[in-house]
């Protein structure tokens, strides 16, 4: 059974980094059909998607995507040692004040679906 | 990038009610689309993937349908566990968005 455990404070001040942890637990941040992504909600802007990392085997390399509009502040990064990934996103402001979730994609036949997510974690950015 | 615009917004049904959400892509995403449903305080829940797919051990009152750019979610006999707000998701190509969400209320 595959589960995701979230970690990271809950106030973050602005101009810092939100740093986010999810540990993985019943599959491995490695696996060839998973994808490892964080994805936050807010009122004013729903659930956004903004990001994953995934390995593929074929390729022996690893994949990031990121979605335009923090793509110059966001790093999501597996780390194999201890089969988690994270979330650091730069220079925040009130407006990424959200619910920060992570999931685990299932990828097969080329569709891909959010099949497990994360408890969620509550970031406030403010002085 | 892809958006998806979902109809509608907000939605009033009683138990029993057969239901149908729609979402339709701004360009063609072929089959690539999924369906979730979210309780508040808790993480979304995959129902639907690949437009018509049902995710295991959601119950079969749900389908989806559709492919290109217009699909739709039908519950088929509303039960009372199924309030809830709706999403779509496009699967097509990063980032993977979602529709805006669809609230559906108790009469």
């Amino acid at each position: 059974q595959v589960q995701l455990q979230q970690s990271g404070p809950g106030l973050v001040k602005p101009s810092q980094t939100l740093s986010l942890t999810c540990v993985i637990s019943g599959d491995s941040v490695s696996s060839d059909s998973a994808t490892w992504t964080w994805i936050r909600q807010s009122p004013s802007r729903g659930l956004e998607w903004l990001g994953r990392t995934y390995y593929r085997s074929n390729r022996s390399k690893w994949f990031n995507d990121y979605t335009l509009s923090v793509k110059s502040r966001i790093t999501i990064n597996p780390d194999t040692s201890k089969n988690q990934f994270s979330l650091q996103l730069n220079s925040v402001t009130p407006d990424d004040t959200a619910v920060y979730y992570c999931a685990r994609g299932d990828c097969r036949a080329g569709s891909c679906r959010d099949t497990h997510w994360g408890q969620g974690t509550l970031v406030t950015v403010s002085s | 990038d892809i958006q998806l615009t979902q109809s509608p917004s907000s939605l009033s049904a009683s138990v029993g009610d057969r239901v149908t959400i729609t979402c339709r892509a701004s360009q063609s995403i072929s089959y690539y689309l999924n369906w979730y449903h979210q309780k508040p305080g808790k993480a979304p829940n995959l129902l639907i993937y690949a437009a018509s797919s049902l995710q295991s051990g959601v119950p079969s009152r749900f389908s989806g349908s559709g492919s290109g750019t217009d699909f739709t979610l039908t519950i088929s006999s509303l039960q009372p566990d199924d309030f809830a707000t709706y999403y779509c998701q496009q699967s097509y190509s990063p980032p993977l968005g979602f529709g805006q969400g669809t609230r559906l209320e108790i009469k």
